[in-house]
């Protein structure tokens, strides 16, 4: 079965860029629309942004002038950058499988804090 | 403040029904399919329903999906203690072209 999961730094420093990766495995993807979402400690959830992978893409609208997301076919990942962060981007990062109008599979998140 | 509203909390005593609304808007709710997770504390949103009111594989009948014009809701029965979890309603959103997310309802089982 499909599975994801995220990888990178868990502390970095304001004003630096955050880089996340997600691995995909058990299934190829080259369908599907893949995305990333957050959630600050003790919040709800917020959609960043998806990318197809043929390589399109969309941002929330909030966070678009920030937000990168791209995709290595070849190793089956997809990436997130952020740049400029700030202590209102420390939440658990999510990437998950959006099926149709759905998020169907979700990796496990990984932390990151914003911290100097 | 989130473009989706859900209750805060709910409460009901094992075994039995609770239900979760979602209240949204036309370029929501109101024209796009919604989806629900259920969240335990420090693990991932887990897809409960999907397109209003379909259950993926290994969902029990015990969880149930209704959709009418610009709201949505969950329904719980049978209630059990491991119902207990953070459950958030979804679904995008054609006029801020975003994917939304309600607040998050806190589901106690007393």
């Amino acid at each position: 079965q499909v599975q994801l999961q995220e990888s990178g730094p868990g502390l970095v420093t304001p004003s630096e860029t955050l880089s996340l990766t997600c691995t995909v495995s058990g299934g190829s993807i080259t369908s599907y629309y893949w995305s990333w979402i957050r959630q600050a400690p003790g919040k709800g959830l917020q959609w960043i942004g998806y990318i197809y992978h043929s390589g399109s893409t969309n941002y929330n609208p909030s966070l678009k002038s920030r937000v990168t997301i791209s995709v290595d076919t070849s190793k089956n990942q997809f990436s997130l950058k952020v740049t400029s962060v700030t202590a209102a981007d420390t939440a658990v990062y999510y990437c998950a499988r959006q099926n149709g109008n759905t998020f169907d599979i979700w990796g496990q998140g990984t932390m990151v804090t914003v911290s100097s | 403040q989130s473009a989706l509203t859900q209750p805060p909390s709910v409460s009901a005593a094992p075994g039995q029904k609770v239900t979760i609304s979602c209240s949204g808007s036309s370029p929501n709710i109101g024209n796009n399919d919604v989806s629900w997770y259920q969240q335990f504390p420090g693990t991932a949103p887990k897809l409960l329903i999907f397109d209003n009111n379909k259950r993926p594989s290994g969902i029990p009948d015990r969880f149930s999906g209704t959709k009418s014009g610009t709201s949505a809701t969950l329904g719980i029965t049978g209630l059990q203690t491991g119902d207990e979890a953070d459950y958030y309603c979804g679904t995008w959103d054609s006029s801020l072209y975003d994917w939304v997310f309600g607040g998050g309802t806190k589901l106690t089982v007393l």
